[in-house]
Parts: C-alpha cells; sequence; structure tokens
C-alpha cells in the first residue's frame, strides 16, 4: 500500500525558501504524477504544482516564481521548495499522488509550516 | 483560472437524512471533478473522481454526479462518521482549484 510522508523543517522565517520532502513508501513513484497542496489555518486547499517521475512540472501561476519542485527517483522522494515566504505562506503543506487523470487519489499526512521570525 | 463554487458552505443534518452538496465551475470542466472529505486535523480523502465514480473502498451511500459546470455531492443516508468537510476540484484546467468547501455539521 503506497504511503506519502512530508518531512522539513515547521518554522522558516520572513523571505527565506521554505523546503519540505514527501518520501514515497509502499510503491514506485515511477509513472505517476506527484503534487504539492496546501491549506492556511481554518482554510481551503491550494494547488501548487506537479511533477511528474519525468521530470517535467506544471505550477500554479500564483506561485510560480516562487516554487520548485523536484523528483530524486533513487531516493523514491520529490521536493519542494518556495522561496522569499512571508506570513501568508503559513499553511499545512501536503504531498499527494495523481493519476494521469491529475485527481489526487493518495495524500500525505501533512506538515505544519509556519512563517515566523 | 477556473473558479469552483460549493453551495451551501455549511450544512446542518441529522444522522439518516439524504444530504446534496452542490458545486458549480465557471466555465465547462466536462466531467474532470472530485470530491473530497477532510476531517478535522486530517488529510483529503479522495471519494469521487471524473464526477461520478466511486474511489475504491469509498461506501456506496455516497455518490456524484453532473457534467458542465454543475456537479453534486450526495450522502443518501447520513452516517456518523460523515460529519467532516467536503470540496470539489477540477482537473480539467490548469491550475487545478477547489471550491471552497461545505461543512457538514451534526444538526
Amino acid at each position: 500500500q503506497v504511503q506519502l510522508q512530508e518531512s522539513g523543517p515547521g518554522l522558516v522565517k520572513p523571505s527565506e525558501t521554505l523546503s519540505l520532502t514527501c518520501t514515497v513508501s509502499g510503491g514506485s513513484i515511477s509513472n505517476h504524477y506527484w503534487s504539492w497542496i496546501r491549506q492556511p489555518p481554518g482554510k481551503g486547499l491550494e494547488w501548487i504544482g506537479y511533477i511528474h517521475y519525468s521530470g517535467s512540472t506544471n505550477y500554479n501561476p500564483s506561485l510560480k516564481s516562487r516554487v520548485t519542485i523536484s523528483v530524486d527517483t533513487s531516493k523514491n522522494q520529490f521536493s519542494l521548495k518556495l522561496s522569499s515566504v512571508t506570513a501568508a505562506d503559513t499553511a499545512i503543506y501536503y504531498c499527494a499522488r495523481s493519476s494521469t487523470s491529475y485527481y489526487m487519489d493518495i495524500w500525505g499526512t501533512g506538515t505544519t509550516v509556519t512563517v515566523s521570525s | 483560472d477556473i473558479q469552483m463554487t460549493q453551495s451551501p458552505s455549511t450544512l446542518s443534518a441529522s444522522v439518516g437524512d439524504r444530504v446534496t452538496i452542490t458545486c458549480r465551475a465557471s466555465q465547462s470542466i466536462s466531467r474532470w471533478l472530485a470530491w473530497y472529505q477532510q476531517k478535522p486535523g486530517k488529510a483529503p480523502k479522495l471519494l469521487i473522481y471524473d464526477a461520478s465514480t466511486l474511489e475504491s473502498g469509498v461506501p456506496s451511500r455516497f455518490s456524484g454526479s453532473g457534467s458542465g459546470t454543475e456537479f453534486t455531492l450526495t450522502i443518501s443516508s447520513l452516517q456518523p462518521d460523515d460529519f467532516a468537510t467536503y470540496y470539489c476540484q477540477q482537473y480539467n484546467t490548469s491550475p487545478w482549484t477547489f471550491g471552497q468547501g461545505t461543512k457538514v455539521e451534526i444538526k
């Protein structure tokens, strides 16, 4: 059974870069798309972007200038970098798997990231 | 971006009630719509994809319908485990976008 687990710092200073990793276990990272989604406290869901195992990416234009998603197939991991963070980037960050139809069928448990000095 | 609007935002219902949640898209998304259930402190869980296909393991009391710009999620007989927040998501056009959520509360 495929499981996803996010990891990374829970506190990031304003203007710095948020870095998170999602580890895929119980299955291969190949043949799927892998997304990052975030949820500010008490609010709804925002899709950040995805990466295909081949390395192709698609980002939400609202964040595109600050986002980089990468994949390491040898480690069965993919990662998110979000630069120049502000308090508005404080959220629970989820990683998720998508099929070729792009709905997200498996989600990680989420990790809370707070942007504060 | 395609805007997804859910109604109502909050719904109060009793165990055994039939519940319907509506999701409207700002432009046609064919049948490229998913529904998720989220409980407090938990990740969203996929319920339905392609507007009406039930994800494996999801109880049959959940059903989805619609195409184009109007979609519905129906719970035929609300169970205690169903009190949660429900989100729709379109994946017809990037960026994928979610509705604002519908919270189903105990009446």
